[in-house]
């Protein structure tokens, strides 16, 4: 197992378009979270899973994202009807309790570009 | 409400001296855990350490450590003798502990160039 993968690595979408990111975690870990990331900032938290079911979501998450855990293993983040605003880098972390440090660990994140 | 914050939104630093970023939070709950990443211009986030609130000592991991005055609510990174590999932003962030494992919280982020 080699960490944290992301599909695709970068998009560039026209505005009004739908995207969807893939995140596979550490087949281990049973917590998967989504970040997004704006140039110059720290990511800012979106949503999370434990297993299959979304615990959290952010206020940031508007109804044009939705991201889903099917089986608990892979995720995916879609957001529909893109705007400029989305363009960004969606970073997925995965952690398990069982783990230990660092307990989270991160992908390369998908960056996105909205035209 | 910030509840990380990081005042240095840059710094240079010579090769084989230490640099301090600093980091504050805010939290009213007595367990949390702090946490410095390093993101590289590559993307990648790369854990640093770690220090739990309830540690008596400061953490430290090689030429990482984390001066932790918790009534201050302060958790400053030290990096000692600066590499030109150590160039890239630096993130300090918090994991509230009402939910083990949950959502980490992030500071703005620190850019520090190391210089030959």
């Amino acid at each position: 197992d080699t960490g944290v993968s992301q599909d695709p690595r970068h998009k560039i979408t026209k505005r009004g378009q739908n995207v969807t990111f893939r995140c596979d975690p550490i087949s281990e870990h049973n917590r998967l979270y989504w970040y997004r990331q704006t140039l110059g900032q720290g990511p800012e938290f979106l949503t999370y899973f434990q297993n299959e079911a979304q615990l959290e979501k952010s206020r940031l998450l508007s109804d044009r994202f939705s991201a889903e855990r099917p089986k608990g293993s892979f995720s995916t983040l879609e957001i529909q009807r893109t705007e400029q605003g989305d363009s960004a880098m969606y970073l997925c972390a995965s952690s398990s309790k069982l783990a230990g440090l660092p307990g989270y660990t991160f992908g390369s994140g998908t960056r996105l570009t909205v035209v | 409400a910030q509840k990380i914050t990081q005042t240095q939104p840059g710094m240079f630093v010579q090769e084989k001296e230490a640099v301090t970023l600093d980091c504050t939070y805010d939290t009213s709950d007595p367990s949390y855990g702090l946490f410095w990443y390093k993101q590289p211009s590559s993307g990648e986030m790369i854990f640093l350490i770690y220090q739990g609130s309830y540690d008596q000592q400061n953490a430290t991991e090689g030429r990482y450590s984390l001066n932790f005055q918790k009534a201050r609510k302060s958790a400053n990174l030290v990096i000692s003798a600066s590499q030109l590999g150590d160039s890239a932003m630096y993130f300090c962030a918090m994991r509230e502990a009402t939910d083990s494992w949950g959502k980490l919280q992030f500071g703005a982020g620190t850019q520090v160039v190391v210089t030959p």
